[in-house]
């Protein structure tokens, strides 16, 4: 069970726009940074989005993020095949167990 | 450009320790970040296992804590994992990682391509 709540799959045609969410908790989400991470078949997960909405360089803007209270959102428009991936959103706990956590991820297909 | 590569048995017996070494090249480890250990069982979600900064100082998951070591040497520019008494539960892929900043709280930017790691007799 992670502390991290994330939707199991999403899908979505090729062009068209999907989102992720992540829902967590004042003690994450709701006081610190979310990223998220795109782990393709077989691969190391990959940063793409730090800083709840900032993208590392070589990212493309087709990938964005945002975070209300305690939920963050993924986004990501002009889906291409090569997206279907699995993607992660993680955070620090700052409870008294003070830790790095992950959602439980989201498979993404691309119809 | 930064790069990271795991290294360690792939089979472990269980109660016995895995250890695994991370080798950094491209960057000093001790010119600073904080490195850190995450593993993912087959088919399942990701795991902070705990991070080490330049110094030594370490924090643990304190799901694992008592069963985990982190070390760093910097003459080796490399960094360690051990993991005491390990079940079948621990069979997982374990990648190393550099947090993006100076503090722990910061993502993980750069990976290691993994290991997998299987507990079996």
């Amino acid at each position: 069970q992670s502390v991290l709540t994330q939707p199991p799959s999403v899908s979505a045609a090729p062009g068209q726009k999907v989102t992720i969410s992540c829902s967590g908790s004042s003690s994450n989400i709701g006081n610190n940074y979310v990223s998220w991470y795109q782990q393709l078949p077989g691969t190391a997960p990959k940063l793409l989005i730090y800083d709840n909405n900032k993208r590392p360089s070589g990212i493309p803007d087709r990938f964005s993020g945002s975070k209300s209270g305690t939920s963050a959102t993924l986004g990501i428009t002009g889906l291409q095949t090569g997206d279907e991936a699995d993607y992660y959103c993680g955070t620090w706990d700052s409870s008294l167990s003070a830790v790095v956590v992950f959602g439980g991820g989201t498979k993404l297909t691309v119809l | 450009q930064v790069q990271l590569q795991e290294s360690g048995p792939g089979l472990v017996k269980p109660s016995e320790t895995l250890s695994l070494t991370c080798a950094v090249s491209g960057y000093s480890i001790s010119s600073g970040y904080y490195w850190g250990w995450i593993r993912q069982p087959p088919g399942k979600g990701l795991e902070w296992i705990g991070s080490i900064y330049h110094s030594g100082s370490t924090y643990y998951n304190p799901s694992l804590k008592s069963r985990v070591t982190i070390s760093v040497d910097t003459s080796k520019n490399q960094f360690s994992l051990k993991l005491s008494s390990v079940t079948a539960a621990d069979t997982a892929v374990y990648y190393c990682a550099r947090h993006l900043r100076r503090w722990l709280q910061s993502p993980f930017d750069y990976w290691g391509q993994g290991t997998l790691v299987t507990v079996s007799s």
